[in-house]
């Protein structure tokens, strides 16, 4: 069974710049989750996104937004980029039953300049 | 200002030594616990799980025990290996369904 799938491994944009990450989650995972990996700030919640509804989310501005598909796929956005963003994005799913432990993939490291 | 880096305790063992690495949590509602395993260049990996009607559970090398009344979680790991050495984070859930919180993390350095 394939794992979760980020693409891209890496990017590197300016400051002002939008940017776009896909999440593939494992086959039969509904449930889509997005963390944000920093070396001042550890792990943290984003939000999660389950049925192409966000159903949790964590303490990040408008800026960051993120949307599922009917095929359980997930997206997200960070637009007007700050030097801050800058950070290891992290997708993880699992099928969705209540208390349930995530599977991560491999994340998207973000560069801004 | 200048950004302040977060310093990850760290434990040096040797190996064939056992480690034990401790997470304390704060909500008395959480009642699920995980450790990952989080290696350079890579995303976290599950090690073991425990849910708050257990005080311990044990997998391949490794235990976790849970501590409710003093909110402490710690991952033991028998035989420590050079391939063990990577970062481990413990997580809690209290929202029911997807939703993790992470400790900071420890780094577990294995020597030869």
């Amino acid at each position: 069974k394939a794992g979760v799938t980020q693409t891209p491994r890496y990017l590197i944009k300016t400051r002002g710049q939008q940017v776009t990450l896909s999440c593939s989650p494992i086959s039969g995972h509904r449930s889509v989750s997005w963390y944000q990996q920093t070396p001042g700030q550890g792990l943290q919640f984003l939000f999660e996104y389950f049925s192409e509804t966000q159903r949790n989310k964590g303490n990040f501005p408008g800026r960051f937004s993120g949307r599922q598909f009917s095929n359980s796929r997930s997206e997200m956005n960070v637009s007007t980029l700050e030097l801050g963003d800058s950070a290891l994005y992290l997708c993880a799913s699992s099928r969705d039953r209540q208390n349930e432990k995530l599977f991560f993939g491999s994340g998207t490291q973000l560069s801004v300049l | 200002g200048e950004s302040v880096g977060l310093h990850l305790p760290t434990l040096s063992v040797q190996e064939g030594d056992n480690s034990i690495i401790n997470c304390a949590y704060s909500n008395s509602a959480s009642d699920y616990f995980i450790w990952y395993k989080q290696e350079s260049g890579k995303g976290p990996q599950f090690i073991i799980d425990i849910r708050s009607n257990m005080d311990k559970r044990q997998g391949q090398r490794v235990t976790v025990l849970l501590n409710k009344t003093v909110k402490h979680l710690s991952l033991q790991i028998a035989a420590t290996q050079p391939g063990d050495s990577a970062v481990y984070f413990c997580a809690e859930n209290t929202e029911g369904y997807s939703t993790l919180t992470f400790g900071k993390g420890t780094m577990l350095l294995v020597s030869p």
